[in-house]
C-alpha cells in the first residue's frame, strides 16, 4: 500500500499569512493526489484534483503543486474560512490512501 | 446540482450487520465509480471501498476485506455497503463519494455492546 506523509501535523497561522502543507507518497503516484478541506462537523469539500487543478469555486488563493512522490498545497493568503484540517489523498493505485491531515489554527 | 445522501446507520452491537445506502441525484449516476470513505471520532479519513461505474469491478481497504460489500443498483441511483461482523472500532461517519469531488454528509455508524 502506498503510504502518505502529511507535514505538519498542525499550524499555527495568522490571517494574510502564506501556508504551505506537503505530503509524500512512499511511492511514485504521477499526478493522481487531490487535497481536501474538512471543517469540525461537515463533510471533506475537494479544492485541488491531478495534483494542482483547482475545483470550479475554489478560491485562487489555493494552489497545489509537485509529482511523482512529493507534493505541496500553498494557500497565498490565510483567511478567516480556511482554518481547517486538509487532507491529501493519492487515487494512483488502491487501496486509495489518505494522509494525516494538517490542521490549521489561528495564532 | 449533484446530491449524495447517506442513510441506513444507527448504534449496532458487535457482531451485528448493518447496510448502508447512498442514494445519488443530479448527475449520470451509472457513469461513475463511487466510493465509501469513514472517518472515527477524532480521528483522520480512511478510504473504506470502491465500486466501479457498472458494478463489475471492487476494491476494499485492508480493515475491512472480507467483512464489507460494496454494490449499486443503477436503476435506483443507489449504492450499497453491506457491513458484516462489525467490530467497535469500525465506528465512525461513513461517507460516500464521487471522491475527487463530490461527498455525502455522512451517517454515523456505532458499534457497542
Amino acid at each position: 500500500d502506498i503510504q502518505m506523509t502529511q507535514s505538519p501535523s498542525s499550524l499555527s497561522a495568522s490571517l494574510g499569512d502564506r501556508v504551505t502543507i506537503t505530503c509524500r507518497a512512499s511511492q511514485g503516484i504521477n499526478d493522481f493526489l487531490v487535497w481536501f478541506q474538512q471543517k469540525p462537523g461537515k463533510a471533506p469539500k475537494s479544492l485541488i484534483y491531478a495534483a494542482s487543478s483547482l475545483q470550479g469555486g475554489v478560491p485562487a488563493r489555493f494552489s497545489g503543486s509537485g509529482s511523482g512522490t512529493d507534493f505541496t498545497l500553498t494557500i497565498s493568503s490565510l483567511q478567516p474560512e480556511d482554518f481547517a484540517t486538509y487532507y491529501c489523498q493519492q487515487y494512483n493505485s488502491y487501496p486509495f490512501t489518505f494522509g494525516g491531515g494538517t490542521k490549521v489554527e489561528i495564532k | 446540482q449533484v446530491q449524495l445522501v447517506e442513510s441506513g446507520g444507527g448504534v449496532v452491537q458487535p457482531g451485528r450487520s448493518l447496510r448502508l445506502s447512498c442514494e445519488a441525484s443530479g448527475f449520470t449516476f451509472s457513469n461513475y465509480a463511487m466510493h465509501w470513505v469513514r472517518q472515527a471520532p477524532g480521528k483522520g479519513l480512511e478510504w473504506v471501498a470502491v465500486i466501479s461505474y457498472d458494478g463489475t469491478n471492487k476494491y476494499y481497504g485492508d480493515s475491512v476485506k472480507g467483512r464489507f460489500t460494496i454494490s449499486r443498483d443503477n436503476s435506483k441511483n443507489t449504492m450499497y455497503l453491506q457491513m458484516n461482523g462489525l467490530r467497535v472500532d469500525d465506528t465512525a461517519v461513513y461517507y460516500c463519494a464521487r471522491l475527487i469531488d463530490y461527498w455525502g454528509q455522512g451517517t454515523l455508524v456505532t458499534v457497542s455492546s
